[in-house]
């Protein structure tokens, strides 16, 4: 069964970095047709992708985020963790880390596993 | 970076109705857009993908068309637990990703 488990503070003040854990089971970072995203939603707005990686470390973030976010992965420990500088109270969101799954005999790329979330509360 | 736009923003629909949803794309993605269903207080679910590709376990109720940068998404007979919001979701070449704003469907 595969598995996905944000975690991380819940509060954190402006302008401090937010460090998220996402732990997978049920399948191996080191899997060339896998990989690990993180999106955010603020409270009762849309979806927000925000980064990913795959398995030889090639990493992607989004353009409007890539001088504030960082991606990495430990293996061995099945871990993704992303980090956040300078956070502010917009970035106040229910964080959610998702397994990718990437096509065999067609490219593709889809979030097909997902975790609960973890909300995080930016404010002094 | 490709932009995402959906319409209606909102519907309101009753059981056994069909539902369209409609997403378009700022420039030709091709066949890269995937749809997802969330429900309040969870995880987005993965419908379909690649534009017309159910994904396994979904009801043959859900389908998806389109290509290049206009995409449809339908719900043939709409069912109690299909109240919800859906969101289109496009991947380029790299890949980045983008979320359209998500469509609600509720209770007539």
């Amino acid at each position: 069964q595969v598995t996905l488990k944000e975690s991380g503070p819940v509060l954190v003040k402006p302008t401090e970095t937010l460090t998220l854990t996402c732990t997978v089971s049920g399948f191996s970072l080191s899997n060339g047709r896998m990989g690990v995203s993180w999106v955010r939603q603020p409270p009762g707005k849309a979806l927000e992708w925000l980064a990913h990686i795959f398995s030889n470390d090639e990493n992607f973030s989004s353009t409007s985020l890539q001088t504030r976010v960082t991606i990495s992965k430990d293996t061995s420990k099945s871990q993704v963790v992303l980090t956040m500088t300078n956070v502010d109270p917009v970035d106040t969101a229910t964080y959610y880390c998702a397994r990718i799954r990437i096509g065999t005999f067609v490219t593709y790329y889809v979030m097909d596993v997902w975790g609960q979330g973890t909300p995080v509360t930016v404010s002094s | 970076d490709v932009q995402m736009t959906q319409s209606p923003p909102s519907l309101s629909a009753s059981v056994g109705d069909r539902v369209t949803i409609t997403c378009q794309a700022s420039q030709d993605i091709s066949n890269y857009l995937n749809w997802y269903q969330q429900k309040p207080g969870k995880a987005p679910k993965l419908l379909i993908y690649d534009a017309s590709n159910l994904e396994t376990g979904v009801p043959s109720r859900f389908s998806g068309s389109g290509s290049g940068t206009d995409f449809t998404f339908t719900i043939s007979s709409l069912q109690p637990e299909d109240f919800a919001t859906y969101y289109c979701q496009q991947y380029d070449n790299l890949p980045l990703f983008t979320f359209g704003p998500g469509t609600k469907v509720d209770l007539k």
